[in-house]
């Protein structure tokens, strides 16, 4: 079955440092990865997909098939990074759901 | 701008009410969600529509049912409410297998 791992629950992270945060996936198929953010007091949103191959508000994501791997980051955090991160996965051809990991918060440090 | 409105950003209700939680999007999306939210289990979907009238079983759908009259429509309810129905519910409504657009969620109790 498909599903989405994201293993930290919650990321610590000193302002300037850099930020990763992990998402692995298991899916047979050919999927669509996408991570997305909600910031305190505010909706769910996307912030990238991996077929756009953006940076959005410094952040980049690459698809590593091989690694099964969708993982977050970031050269040098902002003290407005600070949120809760899902990743999420779609299954291309087939039905339109998405099915998210559990979501890391991360935290940044002054 | 897509606008996806939830009737209630707070509802408080007791076991076994009926209650109703209404979806609404302006952005005329086939796809419309519902998904509840906790702390350490992340999203789960409850029931997805694809189409008026049209509804499919999510992950957790024990305790809820769905209705979806109009497109741009999308209620969720909870038969009998129960205290383990406490959360935060989210709609979102796509176009296609890409972005979910997210409503700013229901906080509901369940005393």
């Amino acid at each position: 079955a498909q599903r989405v791992t994201q293993p930290e629950k919650l990321l610590s992270v000193f302002k300037g440092a850099p930020v990763e945060l992990k998402c692995n996936y298991s899916y047979s198929g050919s999927p669509e990865l996408f991570w997305y953010v909600q910031y305190s007091r505010q909706r769910l949103q996307l912030l990238l997909r991996h077929i756009s191959r953006e940076s959005i508000k410094g952040f980049t994501a690459d698809l590593n098939k091989g690694e099964t791997s969708f993982h977050l980051k970031k050269p040098f955090a902002q003290e407005e990074d600070s949120a809760m991160y899902y990743c999420a996965l779609s299954e291309m051809n087939r039905d339109d759901k998405i099915i998210f990991g559990k979501g890391t918060r991360l935290h940044i440090l002054p | 701008d897509v606008k996806v409105t939830q009737s209630s950003r707070y509802l408080v209700k007791r076991t076994g009410e009926k209650v109703f939680l209404e979806c609404v999007q302006d952005m005329d999306h086939e796809n419309m969600f519902w998904y509840r939210q906790d702390p350490g289990l992340g999203l789960r979907l409850i029931y997805f529509s694809y189409d008026v009238k049209m509804k499919e079983k999510g992950d957790i759908p024990e305790g809820y049912s769905v209705s979806r009259e109009k497109k741009e429509r999308f209620s969720l309810i909870l038969e009998s409410a129960s205290t383990n129905q406490t959360s935060m519910y989210l709609c979102a409504s796509s176009r296609d297998a890409g972005e979910q657009y997210f409503g700013p969620g229901t906080r509901l109790t369940v005393t």
